[in-house]
């Protein structure tokens, strides 16, 4: 168990210009979530992800936001057009899908922090 | 839909003194109760969580929280503090059946003072 990688840790980029982070879960962990954390505030759900399928969305993804976990394991999270707002820390988490057995309580990643100037 | 209160934004305490982070939350559905630690520049880590049982949970580095229903409160309790539990405390909750989004507070600053 290797926990749940994120890459980059750090990314500056223009106003304007796009960027794509990425996530690896852990490896038996069939869903995967994105979050974003402004500076002062707690994490806020973006979006998750059951295998491929991507099952649920906030209102907080705008149409420059878009991810993807094309098979089932890595995710990429790309975010188009970047605005000075986007500036962030960007979490992925995972979690074991079998609610059965009660097993709740998502492992996080270390996260993206992204910042637009 | 579901919120979370974090009552204090800052708790300073000394070294080996008690600390209580509150928590508080509204729903209009049955939750699953968690707190989350993060550490500067690092992603959350999972100190508890009530699913459901005993509402006296006990978790990682000596953290406890108690579940009260009535009160709609999931408080974190540590005896007695260390400098390394410096850090930021998260309280979140998810609906059960429901959506996979957790909600969380916005957190409490615990500095721990020698």
């Amino acid at each position: 168990d290797t926990g749940v990688s994120q890459d980059p840790r750090h990314k500056i980029t223009k106003r304007g210009q796009n960027v794509t982070f990425r996530c690896d879960p852990i490896s038996e962990h069939n869903r995967l979530y994105w979050y974003r954390q402004t500076l002062g505030q707690g994490p806020e759900f973006l979006t998750y992800f059951q295998n491929e399928a991507q099952l649920e969305k906030s209102r907080l993804l705008s149409d420059r936001f878009s991810a993807e976990r094309p098979k089932g394991s890595f995710s990429t999270l790309e975010i188009q057009r970047t605005e000075q707002g986007d500036s962030a820390m960007y979490l992925c988490a995972s979690s074991p899908g079998t609610r059965r057995k009660g097993n709740y309580g998502y492992t996080f990643g270390s996260g993206t922090r992204l910042t637009v100037v | 839909a579901q919120s979370v209160t974090q009552l204090d934004s800052q708790v300073p305490v000394f070294e080996e003194a008690p600390v209580e982070l509150r928590c508080n939350y509204s729903s209009s559905v049955s939750v699953y109760l968690f707190w989350y630690v993060q550490y500067p520049n690092q992603g959350l880590q999972l100190l508890l969580k009530y699913l459901s049982g005993s509402t006296l949970v006990k978790g990682i580095n000596g953290f406890e929280a108690e579940f009260n229903k009535s009160q709609t409160s999931f408080h974190l309790r540590k005896p007695s503090v260390h400098i390394s539990d410096t850090a930021e405390y998260f309280c979140a909750v998810l609906a059960q059946g429901g959506s996979e989004k957790l909600v969380f507070g916005k957190g409490t600053k615990l500095t721990v003072n020698p």
